[in-house]
């Protein structure tokens, strides 16, 4: 099972908007709605932040958002805030009864 | 609240035998809501999913990694626990323990993991 596509990386200004992309296959994020994103801070446990590709879990901010098109699910943070800066990680629910995630993406805030 | 907290020898010899621990403190392993869930993190790369299980006993593995998984329960001292074989240094990693509703596809709340060296 190959990991999911996410950029290594992704940078933007407080306040500003950034998205975060996670491309799998047809097996996984294309067949199914059981996308999720997860927020890493470094030695911290992983929150999660979104799942079945847009319902966020009560307290987390609205600032987060998930969508998918076809084989490509999106995690948009608006109103970008310092203690937004993390590693951001998908994972989608696949074909094989198993679980894949993304390879990662480190988010800066400028 | 729920927490999860993993812990683990931090340096196995190649070949030798992983063994992790998962201790579930504000609620009980045994509850029907929930599977348990290892995922590993090796330096500088993704998640990993490695396997889930259930109170009942079913379970899910990783395929590149069933055949040296299994795992066990302690409902007395409600924890879980991982052992991984044949070791190599490919299986250096942090290891996470994490939960994931009954008939839902996300895991809800993880443990903050316990690093693991391969190394002679």
């Amino acid at each position: 099972q190959s990991a999911l596509t996410q950029p290594a990386s992704v940078s933007g200004s407080p306040g500003q908007s950034i998205t975060i992309s996670c491309t799998g296959t047809s097996n996984d994020v294309g067949d199914y709605n059981y996308v999720s994103w997860y927020q890493h801070h470094p030695n911290r446990a992983p929150k999660l932040l979104i799942y079945d590709v847009s319902n966020r879990p009560s307290g987390v901010s609205n600032r987060f958002s998930g969508s998918k098109s076809g084989n490509t699910a999106s995690l948009t943070i608006s109103g970008l805030q310092t203690e937004d800066e993390a590693d951001y990680y998908c994972s989608s629910y696949t074909a094989s009864r198993t679980w894949v995630f993304g390879g990662g993406t480190k988010l800066t805030v400028l | 609240q729920l927490q999860l907290q993993e812990s683990g020898p931090g340096l196995v010899k190649p070949s030798e035998t992983l063994s992790l621990t998962c201790a579930v403190s504000g609620g009980s392993i045994s509850s029907r809501s929930y599977y348990w869930v290892w995922v590993r993190q090796p330096p500088g790369k993704g998640l990993e999913w490695i396997m889930s299980f259930y109170y009942s006993g079913t379970s899910y593995y990783s395929p590149s990694l069933k055949s040296r998984v299994t795992m066990s329960v302690d409902t007395s001292k409600n924890q879980f626990s991982l052992n991984l074989n044949s070791v190599t240094a490919a299986d250096a990693a942090v290891y996470f323990c994490a939960r994931r509703p009954w008939n839902n596809w996300y895991f809800d709340l993880w443990g903050r993991g316990t690093l693991v060296t391969v190394s002679s």
